[in-house]
């Protein structure tokens, strides 16, 4: 069974640019979250999402970033206009579909480096 | 809301000692909890977890934790360190009443000495 897959491994974005990072989910899991890691810092929460459906965006913030679930195809995050804070790595998890105390499977990441 | 906090960012034990990575949580509601470990450049991998029932959970590599719910802890226990251990560990529980989300703590590096 293949895992959770995120591409790119490894992202350079300049100031200003627009980042897309992208999620598969394991086979047969519908939920989805995303999660950002600072340097020498924990995982923070930023949005869960089932298909076609933001659940909890409670981490996001406000202004540039966005996530989707499509019907089809991968879950997308969306960072526009980055600043070298956004400079971190981005981590999707997911679960199975209506188990709460289920486990989060997570991917590699993506290291997003904005200069 | 939950929250966990992981006592001691970085731990060093010998090979062959006695691991011991401290977490406490703090929940209105019978938490479920999770130990994760990162290696390098990696994602999370977990190594174990509880929900209900046996307060002893066993896991992965060797590792175990005890949820404490007098004392509000789910500590993580090896008894004898593996070079191969050495890692990133991270305790988490379940954001919030009916939401599937979980919140880490911020982490202990464990470095295990030859």
């Amino acid at each position: 069974n293949a895992g959770v897959m995120q591409n790119p491994r490894h992202l350079v974005r300049r100031r200003g640019q627009e980042a897309r990072l992208r999620c598969s989910p394991m086979k047969g899991h519908s939920h989805v979250y995303w999660y950002r890691q600072l340097p020498e810092e924990g995982l923070k929460f930023m949005v869960y999402l089932q298909k076609e459906n933001i659940i909890d965006e409670s981490g996001m913030p406000k202004e540039r970033f966005s996530a989707e679930f499509p019907k089809e195809g991968p879950s997308i995050l969306r960072i526009q206009q980055v600043v070298r804070g956004d400079s971190a790595a981005y981590f999707c998890a997911s679960s199975p579909d209506g188990v709460d105390n289920s486990p989060l499977h997570f991917g590699n990441g993506t290291r997003l480096t904005v200069t | 809301a939950q929250s966990v906090t992981q006592l001691g960012s970085h731990v060093s034990v010998s090979e062959g000692a006695l691991v011991l990575l401290r977490c406490n949580y703090s929940s209105s509601v019978p938490p479920y909890l999770f130990w994760y470990v990162q290696y390098p450049n990696q994602g999370l991998q977990l190594l174990l977890k509880y929900t209900t029932g046996a307060t002893l959970v066993k896991g992965i590599n060797g590792f175990e934790a005890e949820f404490k719910k007098s004392e509000t802890s789910f500590h993580l226990t090896k008894p004898s360190a593996h070079m191969s251990d050495a890692a990133e560990y991270f305790c988490a529980v379940r954001k919030d009443t009916g939401r599937r989300a979980l919140t880490f703590g911020s982490g202990t590096r464990l470095q295990v000495q030859p």
